[in-house]
């Protein structure tokens, strides 16, 4: 099975501030076939469901601000969120939906400083 | 408006079986793999199970803590998605959403207690 390893796992920031969550799979995530990277970011905010933002590493989900950025490939993925606001406030999930069965990271907490 | 909406959790005795049912609308239900999700309470997600569509007949996923447990099916002319869990266990306990990826349920709370 593919490891999904986050880091951190919480972290504490001010409004504004630009925020970085790290992803580590313990396989290689990149399609030779493709050169796409099976990779998805999620946010779960408290008491709600998880809501897509980032799939194929890289591309926005529609309707997802663009201060949400996701990148890497192969191993090593990241989730940036410029100028954080208030209502990104949650928990953060990264996913391989490179091979079965599909493994989530641990999550990232994101909280108010 | 796209709808996912699930049903069949509650208290559940250990080594008993439940059947969750996910009713969906508002996309081409058959046109899409569906999966299950869950949730402990106050941890993290896992995956699962999922169902391919016809095109890809019917091929079924399971994670390594549920196989040989749970069953999941569909129904594409009802719309419905189903997961199947017999010999449950009190680390089954926690909230399980159908989702597609992109669209999810609110979820349903299943509690393995005797």
């Amino acid at each position: 099975d593919i490891v999904m390893t986050q880091s951190p796992s919480s972290l504490a920031v001010s409004a504004g501030e630009t925020v970085t969550i790290n992803c580590k799979s313990s396989q290689s995530l990149l399609s030779s076939g493709n050169q796409k990277n099976y990779l998805a970011w999620y946010q779960q905010k408290p008491g709600q469901s998880p809501k897509l933002l980032i799939y194929l590493a890289s591309t926005r989900e529609s309707g997802v601000p663009d201060r949400f950025i996701g990148s890497g490939s192969g191993t090593d993925f990241t989730l940036t969120i410029s100028s954080v606001q208030a209502e990104d406030l949650a928990d953060y999930y990264c996913q391989q939906h490179y091979s079965y069965p599909r493994t989530f990271g641990g999550g990232t907490k994101l909280e108010l400083k | 408006e796209v709808k996912l909406e699930e049903s069949g959790g509650g208290l559940v005795q250990p080594g008993m079986s439940v059947k969750l049912s996910c009713a969906t609308s508002g996309f081409t239900f058959s046109d899409y793999w569906m999966e299950w999700v869950r949730q402990a309470p106050g941890k993290g997600l896992e995956w699962v199970a999922e169902i391919r569509n016809k095109a890809n007949n019917y091929a079924t996923y399971y994670g390594k803590s549920v196989k040989g447990r749970f069953t999941i099916s569909r129904d594409d002319s009802k719309s419905i998605v189903y997961l199947q869990v017999n010999s449950i266990r009190s680390e089954d306990t926690g909230i399980y959403y159908c989702t597609t990826s992109d669209y999810w349920g609110q979820g349903v709370m299943v509690t393995v207690s005797s």
